[in-house]
């Protein structure tokens, strides 16, 4: 079965700081990895995805993950972070046999000022 | 119209109470997803129609939850005689295409917060 793990429950960085949310995945054939993010009383929001090509993939809001086969990590990074990037971000996995989204446990990331 | 659309937004409801979610998907999506979410929690996959077709339905937590989508647009998520267990956020989402295209994202609707008392 597909499952991503997201190691972090919470991730504190200062704004300006460089941030990195981690997510690790197990799947059975090629991956096809999601970060969303929620802000409170909020739906899921599409950042970013990797299906094939460049292993560091660009998204929303100066988003970017790197894809690493040989770690299985999806790991989502932004150069300088934001007070308003505060919110909580899931990473997911999808499988395209059965059409299932599976998604982390999600981690809480906290900007300060 | 422009995004995924559920409504109502909130629900209270007592327990043994029936409710119904309604969940617009974006128009001419083919995939819809129902998920549901505990607090501080992830998304826990309910179901998921190809048009009008459910054709996994595997996440339904009892037989007391329902799901159709009669014409393969709007689609409703009923819960019959409500348990405080069931007390979470419900969230639809819609993607463009099948699982032949896997290529295409999922788009969230705001999700329906159900509190049962």
């Amino acid at each position: 079965a597909q499952s991503v793990a997201q190691p972090e429950d919470q991730v504190n960085v200062a704004e300006g700081n460089p941030l990195t949310v981690k997510c690790t995945y197990s799947v059975s054939g090629n991956p096809y990895l999601f970060w969303y993010v929620q802000y409170p009383n909020r739906g899921l929001q599409f950042l970013l995805k990797y299906i094939t090509g460049d292993n560091l993939v660009k998204g929303s809001y100066g988003f970017e993950a790197e894809f690493n086969k040989s770690q299985t990590s999806f790991h989502l990074k932004k150069p300088s972070a934001l007070v308003s990037d505060s919110a909580l971000y899931f990473c997911a996995v999808r499988d395209i046999i059965i059409n299932k989204f599976y998604f982390g446990s999600g981690t809480k990331l906290n900007v300060k000022p | 119209g422009a995004g995924v659309s559920q409504s109502p937004r909130y629900k209270v409801a007592k327990r043994g109470q029936d409710v119904a979610l309604r969940c617009d998907p974006i128009s001419g999506h083919v995939s819809l997803f129902w998920y549901q979410q505990a607090l501080g929690q992830g998304p826990e996959f309910l179901t998921y129609f190809q048009n009008e077709a459910q054709l996994d339905k595997s996440g339904l937590p009892s037989d007391r939850f329902f799901a159709e989508r009669p014409e393969g647009s709007v689609s409703t998520l009923k819960i019959q005689r409500t348990q405080q267990e069931d007390s979470a956020v419900y969230l639809c989402a819609s993607s463009l295409r099948g699982p032949d295209r896997a290529q295409t994202e999922a788009f969230f609707g705001q999700g329906t917060r159900l509190t049962v008392v």
